[in-house]
């Protein structure tokens, strides 16, 4: 069963372009939205994260919107440029919980072309 | 402050061997997790420690087992490995006082020949 379902699967922009990157949950206990973004050969990175109670987080160009109702959210990169070519992963999981296990998506991979 | 770091980075063995990885977290963090990375699966937790006590566990078979020390560093070990093993193995430690964020080490890469 997969609680977390993202797409798309891969994704090309160019650059300058708007990179958007969605994710269902149905888990209605999750309660904590993080993304990760991956280059090759190395471990996921933190972009940003939200949490339920809120329904948008912006954190430069990077912006989270969340839908609690609809059970998704979103990953928008505003400005795309090459450098964000990675593969993004959306996550969720049950904060204060007493454990810290995330599920995560089965990833996008995003390429900025020039 | 260093980050989360895995040793080895590689790793090649046979089927029916036993492995053993290793991931000490930042300095002060008290949660470690363990993740495997496969193309086909994507990432899928593992199992947690918090304290040297397996707090949650995933579903994966009993020859993954893991163990975490009174510094907070952790091992996981497969036995009778198997080809699909081959994967990833990515550990993330947590703070756990003011925060849920993981940090990822960069993954020890097995491969399972």
């Amino acid at each position: 069963q997969q609680q977390v379902k993202q797409s798309p699967q891969s994704l090309i922009v160019q650059k300058g372009g708007i990179s958007i990157i969605n994710c269902a949950y149905e888990n209605t206990a999750f309660d904590y939205f993080p993304w990760y973004q991956q280059f090759p050969g190395k471990g996921p990175a933190l972009l940003i994260a939200i949490r339920p109670d809120v329904s948008e987080k912006k954190e430069g160009r990077f912006t989270i919107s969340f839908n609690k109702s609809a059970k998704q959210f979103s990953l928008h990169i505003m400005d795309s440029q090459p450098g964000d070519s990675a593969t993004y992963f959306c996550a969720a999981s049950k904060a204060g919980a007493g454990s810290y296990q995330l599920t995560f998506g089965k990833g996008t991979k995003l390429s900025v072309i020039p | 402050k260093a980050g989360v770091t895995q040793t080895p980075r590689y790793l090649i063995k046979t089927r029916g061997q036993q492995v053993t990885l290793s991931c000490s977290p930042i300095s002060g963090h008290r949660s470690v997790s363990w993740y495997q990375q496969t193309p086909g699966q994507g990432l899928q937790f593992l199992f947690e420690y918090f304290s040297e006590t397996q707090r949650n566990k995933g579903n994966f078979p009993g020859r993954f087992s893991g163990r975490q020390f009174s510094n907070s560093r952790s091992e996981m070990n497969v036995s009778t490995l198997e080809l699909g093993d081959s994967a990833l193995y990515l550990c993330a430690s947590t703070q756990t006082a003011h925060t849920d964020t993981q940090y990822f080490g960069p993954g020890t890469r097995l491969t399972v020949l």
